[in-house]
C-alpha cells in the first residue's frame, strides 16, 4: 500500500518550459517536504509545508515554487527549468515537525521523480 | 543547522562480510536516524536511536551512538547483495542528510 506517491516517476521537459511534479500521501501527515537530489549527492531540502505554512530554505532558487492545496497533495513547480535542475526530486512526509517536537520526526519518502531537462 | 557526515563515502565488500558505516555530527542531538536509498529510489527509514541509547538492534542492523564523540555507526552483519544501496544518517530537527555511504555488496 503506497503511502507517499509521486507522479510521474520520470519527467522530461525542455529548457525553460514550466514543469510540475506531484506528490500525494495517504498518511494524513502534517508536514510535507521536497528534496532535490543530484547524482551521488545527498538529498537537499528545498522547502516544506507544515500544514498550510510554507517554509522556504534560504538557498532555494526562486525558480522553484510549491503549492499544497490540501493535506494530501503537494506540488513542486519549476517555472523555467535549466539544465542544472535535472535531478531526482523526492517528496517526504512526517507526522509532525522537528521544530515543534523538539526532535526530528521519522520521514516517509516517495519513490522520487527523475527530471530530465533537454 | 547541523548535518550528519558519513564515512566512508564508498564501501565495497563481499557477500557475507560485515559492513560498518560511520556518521559524525557537530551539535547535540535528541535522536539520530539512518536511512537507506536504493539507486534511483526514495529513502527508506531503517532505524532511530535516541540520545539516551547507546546501542540498538534491528534484524541484521546494529546501530551505536556515542554522544561524547558525536558519532554513530551502522553495522550490517552477514551482508547480502540486496544490501547494495546508499546509507544516510540524519540529524537535527530539520532533517539534514549527510552525503551518504555507497555500499556495494558483491555476490
Amino acid at each position: 500500500d503506497a503511502m507517499v506517491i509521486q507522479n510521474p516517476r520520470y519527467q522530461v521537459t525542455q529548457f525553460g518550459k514550466p514543469v510540475t511534479l506531484s506528490c500525494s500521501q495517504t498518511l494524513n501527515h502534517n508536514v510535507m517536504y521536497w528534496y532535490q537530489q543530484k547524482s551521488s549527492q545527498a538529498p537537499k531540502l528545498l522547502f516544506h509545508y507544515y500544514d498550510k505554512d510554507f517554509n522556504n530554505e534560504a538557498d532555494t532558487p526562486d525558480n522553484f515554487q510549491s503549492r499544497r492545496p490540501n493535506t494530501s497533495f503537494c506540488f513542486l513547480d519549476i517555472r523555467s527549468p535549466g539544465l542544472g535542475d535535472a535531478a531526482m526530486y523526492l517528496c517526504a512526509t512526517s507526522r509532525d515537525l522537528g521544530m515543534v517536537l523538539g526532535y526530528p520526526d521519522t520521514q516517509y519518502f516517495g519513490p522520487g521523480t527523475r527530471l530530465t531537462v533537454l | 543547522s547541523q548535518q550528519g557526515e558519513e564515512d566512508p563515502q564508498a564501501l565495497s565488500i563481499q557477500e557475507g562480510e560485515n559492513a560498518t558505516m560511520n556518521c559524525s555530527y557537530k551539535t547535540s542531538i535528541n535522536n539520530l536516524q539512518w536511512y537507506r536509498q536504493n539507486s534511483g529510489r526514495g529513502l527508506v527509514h531503517l532505524i532511530l536511536i535516541r540520545s539516551n541509547e547507546r546501542e540498538k538492534h534491528s534484524g541484521r542492523l546494529r546501530v551505536t551512538l556515542d554522544t561524547s564523540k558525536k558519532s554513530s555507526s551502522l553495522l550490517i552483519t552477514a551482508s547480502r547483495a540486496a544490501d547494495t544501496a546508499s546509507y544516510f544518517c540524519a540529524t537535527g530537527n530539520d532533517m539534514r542528510f549527510g552525503a551518504g555511504t555507497r555500499l556495494t555488496v558483491k555476490p
